[in-house]
C-alpha cells in the first residue's frame, strides 16, 4: 500500500460545479497535512494547510479525518482556472524526521 | 526574485555522463528538500537538509545519487553514470524549520539519451 494515495482522475466537471477529492494516508503518526496545486509543466504551489477542525479559504474547504486517516478538498463553484492537478501532502515519520510525502495527484478539468 | 531558484532549467545528457544540479533556497529558509517527479506521478522525496546537515538520505534512489549543502545555503544534487531511467523533473524546495510549508523552484528537467 502506498503511503499517500489519491485517485488520479481526471475529474471532468462543468463550470460552477462542486467537486471533492479525497486522499488517504497510511501512517497514523502523521503530523501535518496540506493540499498543493500543480499546473501543467509548473512546480507545485501550496494551496492550503489542513487542520483537524477543518478550514476554508474562499471556495476551497479542507477537512482532516484522523480516525479514518484521510483528508479531503472541496471546491465549490468551479472556475476554468481551477483546472490543474491537486496534490495531497502528508508529513510522514521516517527515522526521526517528518518527511513531506506527496500523493500522485488528482487531475481536475473544468470545462465551459 | 527571492524565491527558490534552480539551475539549469533543462539538461540533456548522454547515458553514462555525470550531471549536477544547483538549488538556491529562499534565503531565510534553513531546510532544503530534493524531489524527483515523473509524468503522471507526484513528487518523490529524495533527501533533505537542515542547514548543512543532511538529515535523511536513505531515499536517494541509488548510490549514483548524492547531494550536498556545504555552507547551509545552496545545494547541489549529483547523478553519476546517468541512465535513461533517470530522466525526470528534479525539484528543489525550501522551508523554514517548524513551518512545513514547502516553496518549490521551477525544477530541472533532465533528459538522458
Amino acid at each position: 500500500r502506498k503511503e499517500v494515495e489519491q485517485d488520479p482522475g481526471p475529474f471532468n466537471v462543468p463550470e460552477g460545479a462542486t467537486v471533492a477529492f479525497n486522499c488517504t494516508y497510511s501512517n497514523s503518526a502523521s503530523q501535518s497535512f496540506f493540499w498543493y496545486r500543480q499546473d501543467c509543466r509548473k512546480e507545485p504551489k501550496l494551496l492550503m494547510s489542513v487542520y483537524s477542525s477543518g478550514n476554508e479559504d474562499g471556495r476551497f474547504t479542507a477537512q482532516l479525518n484522523r480516525a479514518s486517516q484521510y483528508i479531503s478538498l472541496l471546491i465549490r463553484d468551479s472556475k476554468l482556472s481551477d483546472s490543474a492537478t491537486y496534490l495531497c501532502v502528508v508529513s510522514l515519520a521516517a527515522g526521526g524526521s517528518y518527511i513531506p510525502t506527496f500523493g500522485r495527484g488528482t487531475s481536475l478539468i473544468v470545462h465551459p | 526574485d527571492t524565491g527558490v531558484s534552480q539551475d539549469p532549467r533543462h539538461k540533456i545528457t548522454k547515458r553514462g555522463q555525470n550531471v549536477t544540479f544547483r538549488c538556491d533556497p529562499i534565503s531565510e529558509h534553513n531546510r532544503l528538500y530534493w524531489y524527483r517527479q515523473t509524468l503522471g506521478q507526484g513528487p518523490e522525496f529524495l533527501t533533505y537538509f537542515q542547514n548543512e546537515a543532511q538529515l535523511e538520505k536513505s531515499r536517494l534512489l541509488s548510490d549514483r545519487f548524492s547531494a550536498e549543502r556545504p555552507k547551509g545555503s545552496f545545494s547541489t544534487l549529483e547523478i553519476q553514470r546517468t541512465e535513461q531511467g533517470d530522466s525526470a523533473m528534479y525539484l528543489c524546495a525550501s522551508s523554514q524549520q517548524g513551518e512545513e510549508k514547502l516553496f518549490f523552484g521551477s525544477g530541472t528537467q533532465l533528459s538522458v539519451l
